[in-house]
């Protein structure tokens, strides 16, 4: 089974400030990464496909970027609707989630 | 514009069965593969198990096989999920996503339902 590890699991940030959220795979998944946000009492939302594609409708101030084993997703200037918690998700062999990255306000 | 409702959750004592179902709409439900994901409460998030657009393939990872079965009736644009000997830790909100391919499989889910409780408990 493929593991996949996010880092930090909490990250403290202010409105525009540029944040990172780090995602590992446990093996080679090539571009099979997709990252979601979710909102408390919500489902979880689609936002980059194929580690770098963006979802139709999804602010361009998201981006992703990695190959392989690592991937990164950044929000370029964090607003007060991206207070989330973030996974991303591997789909090359069946589908497995990271553990979440809560972004919460400094 | 898709819509997916869940609906069938309840709370359930331990070895009972229960059945979710999902109902879609704002999309032609017989192209696409689809899939239930859950999450523990204060948890992540965990695939439960896919099937392809016409229900010929379907797959399950090991903490649910051989109790859980997916289904699916094109006719009524309706997922379903037949629970079986539940366990107090498959409590959990349980969604229905839909697949951007036929398959399902190597693929994204795009589109989320908003979730229905299962709590299982004596």
């Amino acid at each position: 089974d493929i593991q996949m590890t996010q880092s930090p699991s909490t990250l403290s940030a202010s409105v525009g400030d540029r944040v990172t959220i780090a995602c590992r795979a446990s093996q080679n998944i090539a571009n099979y990464l997709a990252w979601y946000q979710q909102k408390p009492g919500s489902a979880p939302k689609l936002l980059i496909f194929e580690a770098s594609n963006l979802e139709s409708g999804v602010p361009s101030r998201f981006s992703g970027a990695g190959y392989g084993t690592d991937f990164a997703l950044t929000i370029s200037s964090l607003q007060a609707d991206d207070f989330a918690t973030y996974y991303c998700q591997q789909y090359d062999d069946y589908w497995t989630f990271g553990q979440g990255t809560k972004v919460e306000i400094k | 514009q898709v819509q997916l409702v869940e609906s069938g959750g309840s709370v359930v004592q331990p070895g009972r069965s229960l059945r979710l179902s999902c109902a879609a709409s704002g999309v032609t439900f017989n192209r696409y593969g689809m899939y239930w994901v859950r999450q523990a409460p204060g948890k992540g998030l965990e695939w439960v198990a896919v099937i392809s657009f016409d229900g010929s393939n379907r797959h399950y990872p090991d903490s649910v096989k051989g109790r859980f079965t997916i289904s699916r009736d094109n006719s009524k644009n309706t997922l379903y999920l037949q629970m079986d000997s539940l366990r107090p830790e498959d409590t959990a909100v349980y969604y229905c996503a839909k697949s951007s391919s036929s398959s399902g499989y190597h693929s994204r889910f795009d589109r989320w339902g908003q979730g229905t409780l299962v709590s299982v408990s004596s």
